[in-house]
C-alpha cells in the first residue's frame, strides 16, 4: 500500500494559520473516521495529535483541527507558534493495513 | 498510565540477527495492541505490524511479512521484533506504539515507546 500523499513543507509566520492536506483512496482516507495526525519533533517519539477524523487528543491545543472531504484529510494549525515546528503525517487505515503520509516538515518564520 | 520503554540502540553487522523490546507497565499488558513503526534515517514513518499479546495474534504489513517476526511475552509484559538477518537497509529507528485495548486494533497509536535505533553495518 503506497503512503498517502502529503506535501514535504508547508510553512508560515508566527500567528498565522496553516493546513496540511493529506491525500489517500476511497480505501483509506476516504474513510476519515480511520484518520489520525502525528506530530514528530526531531530526536523524539510521534505524538498522536488527531483521531478519529478530527477529534483533538487529550491534552492537545485547540489550535489543532482537522477536517475531512472526500479522499482528503486537512489538519490546520493556528495562531502558528514556534513549539509547531515539527514533521507531521497523517495515518489511515483500509484493507487490514495501517499506512501513514509522506511527512510534512512545518517551518515558523 | 500506559509507558512503553524499549530497549537501547544496537550496533550490527550484515547477516546477523537480532531482537529489540518493548516493555509495556501500568496497564494490562495481554489485552493491548502494540504495533511497530519503521523510521529509515531522514524519512517518514512506516507501519510493520502488530500483536496482540493475549493470543499472540500478529498481522504484518505486506511490504515487511517475511522479513521481520514480531513475537509477545506475556511473563514479562514485553514485545520484540526480531530479524534473523539484518541487512543496511535496516538501519533505522524502530517505535513501539500502543493500539489499543480490546478484539480489533483502534485506529490509532496513542502510546509510543521512546524509539531504538538500529545501524547494520556492511
Amino acid at each position: 500500500q503506497s503512503a498517502l500523499t502529503q506535501p514535504a513543507s508547508v510553512s508560515g509566520a508566527p500567528g498565522q494559520s496553516i493546513t496540511i492536506s493529506c491525500t489517500g483512496t476511497s480505501s483509506d482516507v476516504g474513510n476519515y473516521k480511520v484518520v489520525s495526525w502525528y506530530q514528530q519533533h526531531p530526536g523524539e517519539a510521534p505524538k498522536l495529535v488527531i483521531f478519529g477524523g478530527s477529534k483533538r487528543h487529550s491534552g492537545v491545543s485547540n489550535r489543532f483541527s482537522a477536517s475531512n472531504s472526500d479522499n482528503t484529510s486537512s489538519l490546520t494549525i493556528s495562531g502558528l507558534q514556534a513549539e509547531d515546528e515539527a514533521d507531521y503525517y497523517c495515518c489511515s487505515f483500509g484493507k487490514g493495513s495501517y499506512v501513514f503520509g509522506s511527512g510534512t516538515k512545518v517551518t515558523v518564520l | 498510565e500506559v509507558q512503553l520503554v524499549q530497549s537501547g540502540a544496537e550496533v550490527k553487522k550484515t547477516g546477523e540477527s537480532l531482537k529489540i523490546s518493548c516493555k509495556g507497565s501500568g496497564y494490562e499488558f495481554t489485552s493491548f495492541w502494540i504495533g511497530w513503526v519503521r523510521q529509515l534515517p531522514g524519512k517518514g514513518l512506516e507501519w510493520m505490524g502488530i500483536i496482540f499479546p493475549a493470543d499472540s495474534e500478529t498481522r504484518y504489513s505486506p511490504s515487511f511479512q517475511g522479513q521481520v517476526t514480531i513475537s509477545a511475552d506475556k511473563s514479562n509484559n514485553t514485545a520484540y521484533i526480531h530479524w534473523n538477518s539484518l541487512k543496511p537497509s535496516d538501519t533505522g529507528i524502530y517505535f513501539c506504539a500502543g493500539g489499543g485495548f480490546g478484539a480489533e486494533p483502534r485506529y490509532y497509536f496513542d502510546y509510543w515507546g521512546q524509539g531504538t535505533l538500529v545501524t547494520v553495518s556492511t
